[in-house]
């Protein structure tokens, strides 16, 4: 069974910075595409990161080009998402999706979340 | 960017009513259009790709159609566990971009 787990989130002031990590299981984690999607609470979803099975190619939304960071390590089954100078409508629910199949850019399964708040 | 427009934004339906969502693409993404459904509290679940393909165990009465810019998501004999927000996707090209969802309420 596929599982993804995210966590790190939290509350955080402006400026602030804030690791999220997800933990995969139940696939070949090494062979997998994997994104970052958010959603602030009550709105619709955006996608934020993705990055590739061997980390060679990152993608990023021009709203966080620049703070945030897309990382992975494929021998712990590892995601994360480092996230610098972090404002308030970065405010969101960030979920963790692998690709549905290699190229593909859709996400067939998803973690449940982590909330990230950045308020003062 | 392409931006991708949901109509409606909420409609009220019956369960055992045929339903019909809108999605409007800014530039022809070809067939490369999802679907997902996302249920309060939960995250998103893949229903459709490819603007046609159910994805695995999505049941029979979800079906997709269109192309290019137009595209479509139908639940005939909607059922309650149907109630839910429906958001597309295209996957043709970055910066991947999502829908507003529609609400599908009772």
């Amino acid at each position: 069974e596929v599982q993804l787990l995210e966590s790190g989130g939290g509350l955080v002031q402006p400026g602030g910075s804030l690791r999220l990590a997800c933990v995969a299981s139940g696939f070949t984690f090494s062979d997998s595409a994997m994104t970052w999607v958010r959603q602030v609470p009550g709105q619709g979803l955006e996608w934020v990161s993705t990055i590739g099975a061997d980390s060679k190619n990152t993608r990023y939304a021009d709203s966080v080009e620049g703070r945030f960071i897309i990382s992975r390590d494929n021998s712990r089954n590892m995601l994360y998402l480092r996230m610098d100078s972090l404002r308030a409508e970065d405010t969101a629910v960030y979920y963790c999706a692998k690709y549905a199949f290699t190229s593909a850019r859709l996400f067939d399964y998803w973690g449940q979340g982590t909330l990230v708040t950045v308020s003062s | 960017e392409i931006l991708m427009t949901q109509s409606p934004a909420a409609l009220s339906v019956s369960p055992g009513e045929r339903v019909t969502l809108s999605c409007r693409a800014s530039q022809r993404v070809t067939s490369k259009l999802a679907w997902y459904q996302q249920k309060p509290g939960q995250a998103p679940r893949l229903l459709i790709y490819g603007a046609s393909t159910r994805a695995t165990g999505v049941p029979a009465r979800f079906s997709g159609s269109g192309s290019g810019t137009d595209f479509t998501l139908t639940i005939n004999s909607l059922q309650s566990e149907d109630f839910a927000v429906y958001y597309c996707q295209q996957h043709s090209d970055w910066p991947l971009t999502f829908g507003g969802g529609t609400k599908v309420e009772i």
